[in-house]
């Protein structure tokens, strides 16, 4: 099993749907998450953390479910500038202080006129 | 405030060429990464550096050395190139930042450097 696991795509969707994407991971023991978005010949970027009780940057919302080992990401009223990869990333920091950052693959998403 | 910049942006090596990737960061992180991103394969960590003075291998070294010259720099070298090392190579750095949650490690990335091995 992956330790990140991301259905990679493509989403296609129409302007103002909203779509979600999901991320399981493998290592109950990890301790922080991220959404990061990736332009076509970019690189990564932050998009948002993603804490236990959800949280909410305007039409993004992320939510963690320790128990299931996933992570969320929901998009309202999709925007065609919302056209992107999105990664999940999972970190596991360790006693020393190191963290071990693992990536998913990526979720397409084509958001069409 | 330039964040992480990587040079050079593009490269065109025969097989056996060698040459180093630079990157340098800004922001005072400890932390800085290579990664390498071929399509279908996501980000695969090359070598890491938790601190100045310390280096250590990622998920695929084979091929590579690094150098984390100081605080601010941290070099990667293919000595001898092949074309599987035809790839999108980026940098990152990381620092640690309090949230509200949990001590949070984001990273930041630079540009990259695409790589081309004939």
């Amino acid at each position: 099993r992956k330790e990140v696991e991301q259905d990679p795509g493509p989403f296609n969707v129409p302007e103002g749907a909203t779509v979600a994407f999901n991320c399981t991971y493998s290592n109950s023991a990890s301790q922080s998450f991220f959404w990061y978005r990736q332009d076509c010949r970019k690189e990564p970027k932050l998009l948002m953390s993603v804490y236990s009780s959800g949280n909410e940057d305007g039409r993004f919302t992320a939510q963690l479910n320790r128990a299931s080992q996933y992570i969320s990401l929901l998009i309202r009223d999709s925007k065609l500038s919302d056209s992107a990869t999105y990664l999940c990333v999972v970190n596991f920091i360790h006693s020393g202080g190191y963290q071990k950052v693992t990536f998913g693959i990526g979720t397409k998403l084509q958001v069409i006129p | 405030n330039a964040g992480v910049t990587q040079t050079p942006k593009f490269q065109v090596l025969k097989t056996g060429q060698s040459m180093t990737l630079q990157c340098a960061q800004d922001m005072n992180h400890n932390s800085m990464y290579w990664y390498r991103q071929d399509p279908g394969m996501g980000l695969r960590l090359i070598y890491y550096s938790a601190s100045e003075g310390t280096t250590d291998k990622g998920e695929v070294p084979n091929g590579y050395n690094v150098s984390r010259l100081n605080k601010r720099e941290f070099s990667l070298r293919l000595e001898s190139a092949a074309p599987s090392q035809t790839s999108v190579y980026f940098c990152a750095s990381s620092g640690k930042r309090t949230s509200v949650e949990f001590p949070s490690y984001e990273q930041y990335f630079g540009p990259g450097t695409r790589l081309t091995v004939t």
